[in-house]
């Protein structure tokens, strides 16, 4: 089955810097990749997402880049503001009714530096 | 739009006993639900993926008898914990996909159970 993997674990950002968050896939049949924002005790909220016809998306101040070919995709965040720490999870699937569940990476835990 | 809850959002019970959890989409139609367990600072894994009207699949090592998925119409699904111990303490979050949507999942804020 699919495998997800994330890092860094933890990342510390100073107000204003950017943040990159990696993950890499292995089964090259994966072909939607979104990302989620949990904040502590709630439920994850989808940030972004991108599909393999697709190397690269933006959406104000994050984007995220897709490598098929190196099976990994990346997060960015620019301009980091505070209320950006919370604790950010990569996922793939397959694009099939019906089998189309989520792979999630292990979580990396961000914090903005005031 | 595309919002889904759940109830209750805590519960504490005694060991042995057993729990109910709901899942609910507000504004859309669900034919697919997730349901997702995630122990402190780590991450969701799917416990079952269930399609209205039909039976869960429940993914390996997952006990089906211990927990008991229905989706019973396209807005609801409900989760069983059933003869809960300690070692079932955990966030338990669901998911929803809507109708006609692919991929896209919808997540709930999540039902933080402890059982005594």
């Amino acid at each position: 089955g699919e495998n997800v993997e994330q890092h860094p674990s933890t990342l510390s950002v100073q107000e204003g810097d950017s943040a990159v968050i990696k993950c890499t896939y292995s089964d090259s049949a994966s072909n939607y990749f979104p990302w989620y924002k949990q904040e502590l005790g709630k439920g994850p909220q989808l940030i972004i997402d991108i599909r393999s016809n697709v190397g690269e998306k933006k959406d104000q101040r994050i984007a995220v880049t897709l490598n098929k070919t190196a099976k990994h995709f990346s997060l960015h965040i620019t301009e980091t503001q505070p209320e950006d720490s919370a604790v950010y999870f990569c996922a793939a699937s397959i694009s099939n009714f019906g089998n189309e569940k989520l792979t999630f990476g292990t979580g990396t835990r961000l914090t903005i530096i005031p | 739009g595309a919002v889904v809850s759940q109830h209750p959002s805590r519960v504490i019970c005694k060991s042995g006993t057993s729990v109910k959890i709901e899942c609910r989409s507000l504004d859309f139609q669900a034919t697919t639900m997730f349901w997702y367990r995630q122990f402190p600072k780590q991450s969701l894994m799917l416990m079952a993926t269930s399609n209205e009207g039909s039976k869960a699949t429940y993914e390996q090592g997952v006990e089906k008898d211990k927990f008991l998925i229905n989706h019973a119409s396209l807005t609801l699904s409900t989760l069983t914990v059933t003869s809960a111990h300690p070692e079932d303490s955990s966030f338990y979050i669901c998911s929803a996909r809507e109708r006609g949507v692919m991929n896209e999942q919808f997540f709930g804020p999540g039902t933080r159970l402890t059982v005594l």
